[in-house]
């Protein structure tokens, strides 16, 4: 039982490049999150997805897309990365959106653009 | 705007007792999660209160009271392992998580 995963652990990218960042849970989990992490802020969260097929806007989803074809994959795409996108990105999941629900994360991503 | 304030450091001895507080202005309030993160790994969950008051799971109690928007996390007999970032996150009106900052916590021998 792996849990959350997430790849890759590290990327570097040029400005304008892109990239897709996947995350796998294998707990049957409904809900599913992509969040970034910056030095001195709290989580921020990008998007989600409360289901298959279905993604939503998060607080900051601007430059970053989404996509949930299968229940057990988020995949995070940056079509044309900026050097404001560097930081470290946690995927989490859960089982439903409900308040009691705890989110389980994955080990991060950590993305520098230059 | 939505707000959750923590101190961004504090230093603790091996052993002893540490108060982390976390103060919060949110729309709505449908509870409030503590999370641990070391660094370089995932934030892990801790603790969930809703309604008022102090809730024990070992060596870690979590307090709230809604009406003053303010809760603490307690870590009694601090270990080394204990040397981690402390996250307070509140689930407001929209079911969404709020997170602050968290609060560095340094475990001195």
């Amino acid at each position: 039982n792996a849990g959350v995963t997430q790849t890759p652990k590290f990327r570097v990218l040029k400005t304008g490049q892109s990239m897709t960042l996947l995350c796998a849970q294998d707990m049957n989990h409904e809900y599913m999150y992509w969040y970034r992490q910056d030095p001195g802020m709290g989580l921020r969260l990008i998007h989600y997805s409360v289901g298959e097929g279905t993604t939503a806007k998060g607080e900051v989803p601007d430059g970053y897309n989404v996509s949930r074809l299968k229940k057990q994959n988020f995949l995070l795409g940056l079509e044309s990365a900026a050097p404001s996108q560097t930081s470290v990105y946690f995927c989490a999941s859960s089982l439903a959106g409900g308040p009691t629900d705890t989110q389980y994360f994955g080990p991060g991503t950590r993305l520098t653009v230059l | 705007g939505q707000n959750i304030d923590q101190p961004t450091e504090m230093t603790a001895t091996e052993g002893a007792i540490v108060q982390i507080n976390c103060t919060y202005q949110t729309s709505g309030f449908n509870g409030l999660f503590w999370y641990q993160q070391h660094a370089g790994e995932a934030p892990t969950f801790l603790s969930y209160n809703v309604l008022d008051g102090l809730e024990e799971k070992g060596r870690f109690s979590s307090f709230l009271s809604r009406s003053k928007g303010y809760s603490y996390l307690l870590l009694k007999e601090l270990q080394m392992k204990d040397s981690a970032s402390y996250l307070c996150a509140v689930l407001d009106s929209n079911y969404q998580l709020i997170w602050g900052a968290g609060t560095k916590l340094i475990i001195k021998p």
